[in-house]
């Protein structure tokens, strides 16, 4: 079982819609976890990290963990063509040393 | 403020021949990392280390070494290049910690055995 899973995707939205990606996880003793994005031919920039149960929000951007579930999930409202990228979820090892990546969910955006 | 510098930004290998890729952080990070990128697909770790002296195996270590003497560089060494190698592969760094770990990244090297 892979450390950090996702779904490849694609996953294509309208304009102006949500945007929603999934992110389970198997390491019980992971205690933070990043959504970055990464532009074809790009290094992966950090869009939120989120260490407790529950929401966090950030402009257009809300993060989400549930750890009894193992699930964190990254929601984009009012969704721009410019947010077309692969988005890569990441979980810190139980010592924070660790960052494991998933295999990132590829999101198209139609105008 | 240079970040995570890594060099070559692109290299051509034949089959069997050997290369460092160099990584050097000017952040004071304790944590750095070595990932591969294959096309279409996810983050693999390949190598990481909390420390000068420290390193340990990530998910797909086969076919690479590495070594971290100070804290600011964290070289990888491919030994006997082989087709499977082909990669972008990504260095990077962190603070230690338990909650905001970011990790920052350096711009990738694009690496093709042929």
């Amino acid at each position: 079982q892979k450390e950090v899973e996702q779904n490849s995707g694609p996953l294509s939205v309208p304009e102006g819609a949500i945007a929603s990606l999934n992110c389970t996880y198997s390491d019980r003793g992971s205690q933070s976890f990043f959504w970055y994005r990464q532009y074809s031919g790009k290094s992966p920039e950090l869009i939120m990290f989120i260490y407790s149960n529950g929401d966090k929000e950030d402009g257009r951007f809300t993060a989400q963990l549930n750890k009894a579930s193992q699930y964190v999930s990254l929601l984009i409202r009012d969704s721009q063509p410019s947010d077309s990228a692969t988005y890569l979820c990441a979980g810190s090892g139980e010592y924070g040393n660790k960052l494991v990546f998933g295999a990132g969910t590829i999101l198209r955006v139609k105008s | 403020n240079a970040g995570v510098t890594q060099t070559p930004k692109f290299r051509i290998l034949k089959i069997g021949q050997s290369m460092t890729l160099q990584c050097t952080q000017d952040m004071n990070h304790n944590y750095m990392y070595w990932y591969r990128q294959d096309p279409g697909m996810g983050l693999k770790l390949i190598y990481y280390s909390v420390g000068a002296g420290i390193t340990d195996k990530g998910e797909v270590p086969n076919g690479y070494n590495v070594s971290r003497s100070t804290t600011e560089d964290f070289p990888l060494r491919l030994e006997l290049a082989a087709p499977s190698q082909t990669s972008v592969y990504f260095c990077a760094s962190s603070y230690p910690g338990l909650k905001n770990t970011e990790a920052f990244f350096g711009q990738g090297t694009r690496l093709t055995v042929v």
